[in-house]
Formats: structure tokens, C-alpha cells, sequence
């Protein structure tokens, strides 16, 4: 049982370059959600996936989007990068997006762009 | 709005010298309170949930209590082993699944 797997752990990009963050989980959890973690600001909620199929805005999702691929993955692609969009980046899943559940954290993918 | 504060940012302790992290929190109608701890350059790794004033959950040298208005990470003798950054987090009120973390206390525990 591997958890929450986050793909590539490391990237570098230039402004204006594109990338995709992967996330698997395989928990069998309905819901996921992307963070972004910055020195000072704590974690972040970009966006997140009640269940398979749906996608909802956090608290930070300009710069971003999302693919619900299957019940197992999600993933974060910048389409152009800025480098406002430093930082690591954290995936997690849950078994419903309700406040009781508890959320399970990826190891992390951290992005610089210069 | 939804909020979480926690104090100290850092905290540096002897080994065996016990202490207790703060999370204060406002948000309307609490649904759960969360602790994470986070070794550096590692995800967030689930140790607790709280649900309603009073409530108490320990974990080897970890005790977590919930107030109204905070929680307390309490650390009874702790060893270097313990030193990370101990996250809290609270569920938004908009009864989802949303969590809202606080920025974290660095604890270092020297030997």
C-alpha cells in the first residue's frame, strides 16, 4: 500500500514553460485535493475533487488547472509558469470530501521557476 | 472568516523538558481539528483528530486536548526523534471537506 504517490518529486522550469504534477492514490478514496505550501503561509488548498468527475476551486487556483483522470488520479498542470508559483506542492486524498474524513498527504513536488 | 494561529513559530527544547504547542482557531461551528506532523522535505503525516470541547487523544509522548476557541499539542518528554513541524488544521464551515491549516510549529528537541 503505497498511499499517495506525487510525480516528478523535483522540477525546474522557466517562466512561460508548462508542467503537469501528477498524484495516484490508491486507498481507494473518493476525493482529492492539491495544496501549495509557501515559507510563512502554510498550506493552501488549490483545488479538489469530491469524487470522480467533479472539480471545485480552493483558496488559491488562478495559474492552475485540473484533471479528474480516474478515482485514482488527479493532476495540476501550469499552463504558463510564474515564478509566484515556486514552492512544493502537496497532493492528498480522503475517503469523502466530508469534515469528518481525514485527509492523507503525498510526499510532495518541489517546483521552482525561475 | 476561517482562521488558524499557531504559537510559538519555533520552539527548542532539552530532551525530557516537556512543553505544549498552541492552535487557536475561529470558524463557525467547529466539524474537526486536525494535528499533522511534517518531517523536512516529507508530507504532512496524519497523528490526530478532535471533534468536540474536551476532547483528549494521546499518542506515545503526544497529547492533543480541544477547547472552544484552541487545542494544545502537549509533549511530555520529548526526544530528538520528536523534532519536526506540527501542523493544525480545521475544517472550513462550508461542511466540506476543506481544511484550513495553520502555519506551523517548528520543534526542535536537543539532545
Amino acid at each position: 500500500n503505497a498511499g499517495v504517490t506525487q510525480t516528478p518529486k523535483f522540477q525546474v522550469l522557466k517562466t512561460g514553460q508548462s508542467m503537469t504534477l501528477q498524484c495516484a492514490q490508491d486507498m481507494n478514496h473518493n476525493s482529492m485535493y492539491w495544496y501549495r505550501q509557501d515559507p510563512g503561509m502554510g498550506l493552501r488548498l488549490i483545488y479538489y475533487s469530491a469524487s470522480e468527475g467533479t472539480t471545485d476551486k480552493g483558496e488559491v487556483p488562478n495559474g492552475y488547472n485540473v484533471s479528474r483522470l480516474n478515482k485514482r488520479e488527479f493532476s495540476l498542470r501550469l499552463e504558463s509558469a510564474a515564478p509566484s508559483q515556486t514552492s512544493v506542492y502537496f497532493c492528498a486524498s480522503s475517503e469523502r470530501d466530508r469534515p469528518t474524513d481525514t485527509q492523507y498527504f503525498g510526499p510532495g513536488t518541489r517546483l521552482t521557476v525561475l | 472568516e476561517d482562521q488558524v494561529t499557531q504559537s510559538p513559530e519555533a520552539l527548542r527544547l532539552q530532551e525530557g523538558e516537556s512543553s505544549s504547542l498552541n492552535c487557536s482557531y475561529t470558524v463557525s461551528g467547529l466539524r474537526g481539528l486536525f494535528w499533522y506532523r511534517q518531517d523536512p522535505g516529507k508530507g504532512p503525516e496524519f497523528l490526530f483528530t478532535l471533534y468536540s470541547a474536551g476532547e483528549e487523544k494521546e499518542k506515545e509522548r503526544l497529547k492533543a486536548t480541544l477547547t472552544k476557541k484552541e487545542s494544545f499539542l502537549h509533549i511530555t518528554a520529548p526526544k530528538p526523534e520528536d523534532s519536526a513541524t506540527y501542523l493544525c488544521a480545521v475544517k472550513d464551515s462550508s461542511n466540506t471537506g476543506k481544511l484550513i491549516f495553520g502555519q506551523g510549529t517548528t520543534l526542535q528537541v536537543k539532545p
